[in-house]
């Protein structure tokens, strides 16, 4: 299993670009979601997914889309990107045991925005 | 809103043992306590879950109370490689899994 991927592993934007960070998961689980982390801070949910076609709003959504159309991706867009969103995104994805998650992490991509 | 609390920062030497202790004073009756560990460029490693009493596997052991309102990671004998930082997870409202601030562990030889 290649466990959870992440594609770019690096990015740079220009403000007002949009672009789509990828994440797929080979391991079937229920459970998605999208975190970043700024430097030397924790991690902040933005979306989760607790399956297909089924998402919803973390602690800070804005400016930022997800969908779910297929167990495996859970894409995450940005939408008019902004310095303000610089930072280290990691993606997660966990089996869902009716209250226990084990989330698996993805490597991370680097997101800068000038 | 579940949240979790913990300290910023603890120091230890090769050999000791660190107890890192989390506050989840809303933990939901359902919820499980989770805790990870994350290196420098790295995304977070999970370690350990629990949802009462001990717990214990090949790395650490999760102590959680009976009203369930805290928990204590325990790290057996460090070394240097166990620097990191540690977190303690809990459930928001729904699926929300929302990590704390994190503590940061710095073993010294």
């Amino acid at each position: 299993n290649a466990g959870v991927t992440q594609t770019p592993k690096f990015q740079v934007l220009k403000t007002g670009q949009s672009m789509t960070l990828q994440c797929a998961q080979d391991m079937n689980h229920e459970y998605m979601s999208w975190y970043r982390q700024d430097p030397g801070m924790g991690l902040r949910l933005i979306h989760y997914s607790v399956g297909a076609g089924i998402t919803d709003q973390g602690e800070v959504p804005n400016g930022y889309n997800v969908s779910r159309s297929t167990t495996e991706d859970f894409p995450l867009r940005l939408l008019s990107a902004a310095p303000s969103q610089t930072s280290v995104y990691f993606c997660a994805s966990s089996p869902d045991r009716g209250g226990s998650y084990e989330q698996y992490f993805g490597p991370g991509t680097r997101l800068t925005v000038t | 809103l579940a949240k979790t609390t913990q300290p910023i920062s603890m120091d230890s030497y090769e050999g000791q043992e660190v107890n890192i202790t989390c506050s989840h004073n809303n933990i939901a009756t359902n919820d499980y306590i989770t805790w990870y560990q994350q290196f420098p460029s790295q995304g977070p490693r999970f370690i350990i879950q629990g949802y009462k009493t001990k717990v214990t596997n090949e790395v650490a052991s999760l102590f959680i109370p009976a009203d369930r309102k805290s928990s204590t990671l325990s790290l057996p004998r460090v070394s240097l490689s166990d620097t990191a930082v540690y977190y303690c997870l809990s459930q928001a409202a729904g699926n929300k899994l929302t990590f704390g601030g994190g503590t940061r562990v710095l073993v010294k030889p």
